[in-house]
């Protein structure tokens, strides 16, 4: 089994809609991370949370929100989705000597 | 903030062949990291390499190596012997110690060729 999953894999909504992507994690990190990767512009930080009273805003948290449910779960909401947030989203989540991030698989979302 | 500049948007080499990817980036921590990620067709986010900014040695795992240049703030992966596995988009990362906060270049395509 992965050490972070991500569901769904994929989805496509239509804009407007309030839509979630869940992150679970087996790797016993308090660390977690969510990023959205859009062609010519690498990955970017949407939100962190350090542990479960933890949570920070990244480089782009306009439109999203977060809940840390427990320490495995890192989820990303997006409360009304519009086409621009169409990306492939990424979770993440770091070891303890802050040395190498493991990530999901990718959801693609896309908003039509 | 911290930038990660990759400048070369696209590559190619022949099978067998070295071939260099380019990052550089600004930052006034003294301590960090910095990460070489392979993302091949199936999207996975996999680590190929890392460095720490303390130590001088530049690291290498197997094919892959480093040319680190701290004053320089240049962080160039070398692939010797390419693979057409090596096929991926390469993205080169930073990481500050304090917060373990991560920015990413916008990524190079490699294509090897057969």
């Amino acid at each position: 089994d992965a050490d972070v999953t991500q569901t769904p894999r994929n989805r496509i909504t239509k804009t407007g809609k309030r839509i979630m992507l869940e992150c679970s994690q087996t790797k016993g990190h308090d660390r977690m991370y969510w990023y959205r990767q859009d062609p010519g512009l690498g990955l970017r930080l949407i939100y962190y949370s350090f542990d479960v009273k933890d949570i920070n805003k990244g480089e782009i948290s306009d439109g999203y929100s977060v809940s840390r449910q427990a320490q495995a779960k890192f989820s990303l909401s997006l409360e009304s989705a519009i086409p621009n947030q169409t990306a492939l989203y990424f979770c993440a989540t770091s070891d303890p000597n802050d040395t190498e991030a493991f990530f999901g698989q990718g959801t693609r979302l896309t908003v039509v | 903030a911290q930038t990660v500049t990759q400048s070369q948007p696209e590559m190619s080499v022949q099978e067998a062949e070295t071939v260099t990817l380019s990052c550089t980036y600004d930052t006034s921590e003294s301590n960090y990291y910095l990460f070489w990620y392979k993302q091949p067709p199936s999207r996975q986010m996999i680590l190929v390499i890392r460095q720490e900014a303390y130590k001088q040695q530049n690291a290498t795992e197997n094919r892959f190596s480093v040319n680190f240049q701290k004053a320089a703030k240049s962080f160039s992966l070398k692939i010797s012997d390419s693979q057409l596995g090596d096929t991926a988009m390469y993205f080169c990362a930073f990481m500050k110690l304090r917060n373990n906060d991560m920015r990413f270049g916008a990524g190079t395509r490699l294509t090897v060729k057969p």
